[in-house]
């Protein structure tokens, strides 16, 4: 099946310092990536959609200028968490769709940022 | 609104059979989704439905009725690594997903 990968697995870094997230499809073309976050005990929060060569779609209550999105390619998203401090800690997924129409989101393994 | 609700809890034992529900209100329907995640791990992909009745896949199905916002996840054989959450998600009609808040499923000896 569909790969998506993200890197890094796991991240410690700072208070103040930011961190980029990538998220890529292995074996496929993702038009459009999603990018969520969970907290423990608590379903994904979707935080923006993310289509290739366009702005984000942020959902509401989302800092769109704290949490960066580019998706330069078909293959890749990146998510930028700038000036990252301690409550900015969680599990940060990414899922991509395979065209335009299509229904199955795959996701990725999630990446976990603790922010000291 | 849009909602998605799914029992938070249930237990079961090894070798039984489970059937965990999910009831939905959304705006527009692209199909329903059922992941599995472990503690500490992304939610994995354990089926999709888009047309009413039921799709079997191994010792899982899952079962769908539009018409009445309704479907179900079978576990059968149940084995210890099945205890894991299992997230419910309908496809709007703007193609995003709609979460449940996941039901945690604990398996017994």
């Amino acid at each position: 099946g569909a790969v998506v990968s993200q890197h890094p697995s796991r991240v410690i870094c700072k208070s103040g310092t930011s961190v980029k997230i990538e998220c890529r499809s292995l074996d496929f073309q993702a038009t459009t990536m999603f990018w969520y976050r969970q907290f423990p005990k608590q379903s994904l929060m979707l935080m923006a959609t993310s289509n290739e060569g366009s702005k984000a779609t942020y959902e509401q209550g989302v800092e769109k200028d704290k949490f960066l999105i580019n998706h330069a390619s078909l293959t890749l998203s990146t998510l930028t968490v700038t000036s990252a401090h301690p409550e900015d800690s969680s599990f940060y997924i990414c899922s991509a769709n395979a065209g335009t129409s299509s229904e199955t989101q795959y996701f990725g393994p999630g990446t976990r940022l603790l922010v000291l | 609104g849009q909602n998605i609700d799914q029992p938070t809890e249930m237990t079961a034992t090894e070798g039984a059979i489970v059937q965990i529900n999910c009831t939905y209100q959304t705006s527009g329907f692209n199909g329903l989704f059922w992941y599995q995640q472990h503690a500490g791990e992304a939610p994995t992909f354990l089926s999709y439905n888009v047309l009413d009745g039921l799709e079997e896949k191994g010792r899982f199905s899952s079962f769908l009725s539009r018409s009445k916002g309704y479907s179900y996840l079978l576990l059968k054989e149940l084995q210890m690594k099945d205890s894991a959450s299992y997230l419910c998600a309908v496809m709007d009609s703007n193609y995003q997903l709609i979460w449940g808040a996941g039901t945690k499923l604990i398996i017994k000896p």
